[in-house]
């Protein structure tokens, strides 16, 4: 099932522009995770975000949660023509399974 | 280097024709997880594993059997596979998925795999 929902479906930009793509889900989460995925390769963890955390930043890359509104935002910054690809969100639940439930992926694009 | 590795990387066979797809992690891993991509679909869970010898079904496990005798080797088992596992699969390992833990899962290259 998925938990996730990222927007937009497909995101095209130049190179040097922001990309943001935001992502929402339905139930309690232990955290929230984004995940690149080039095409038809394995997905590449990208960065954590905790529960009780609000933002978070790896290099280019910033991500917010609100929990209150169940939903995550994941920008990168400066982009690159090697940025191009899919990203998706996957929340980890705080029961249950403990599987990480994946989203259904944004693809960007960034022109050079 | 830290990798999970899966094995083979395009596999095309015929309906009721067993197959195994291999996995392997060498981080120590408790965790290690299936999962299938499709168009439209996303990634869907198939089986998981907890640790050695403790396994248990994910949200499309039909048609799927696992394994998991040694912790680093989780192999992916089709016993008659049909054209309806047609899929992109993907092998992922965490070091440990309990409660209130916070890992990331690290994938495999994923498996292609076209069932005519």
């Amino acid at each position: 099932s998925q938990q996730g929902e990222e927007d937009p479906q497909a995101l095209s930009i130049q190179e040097g522009e922001n990309a943001t793509m935001n992502c929402s889900y339905k139930t309690s989460i232990n955290n929230l995770q984004w995940y690149r995925q080039n095409s038809g390769r394995g997905l590449v963890h990208l960065i954590l975000i905790r529960s009780n955390e609000r933002e978070k930043h790896s290099g280019r890359l910033r991500v917010t949660l609100d929990t209150s509104k169940k939903s995550s935002s994941l920008l990168i910054t400066a982009s690159r023509a090697a940025d191009t690809a899919s990203y998706f969100c996957a929340t980890a639940s705080d029961t249950g399974r403990r599987a990480l439930t994946f989203g259904s992926g944004t693809r960007l694009q960034v022109q050079p | 280097e830290a990798q999970v590795t899966q094995n083979p990387r395009y596999l095309i066979t015929v309906t009721g024709k067993k197959l195994t797809v291999t996995c392997s992690q060498n981080m120590n891993h408790e965790y290690m997880s299936w999962y299938r991509q499709d168009p439209g679909l996303g990634l869907r869970q198939i089986y998981y594993s907890m640790n050695v010898e403790v396994t248990d079904k994910g949200d499309v496990p039909e048609g799927y059997k696992v394994s998991r005798k040694e912790k680093r080797n989780f192999p992916l088992i089709l016993e008659s596979p049909s054209p309806n596992q047609t899929s992109l699969y993907f092998c992922a390992s965490s070091l440990y998925q309990g409660a209130g833990t916070n890992y990331g899962y690290t994938f495999g290259s994923g498996t292609r795999l076209t069932v005519v």
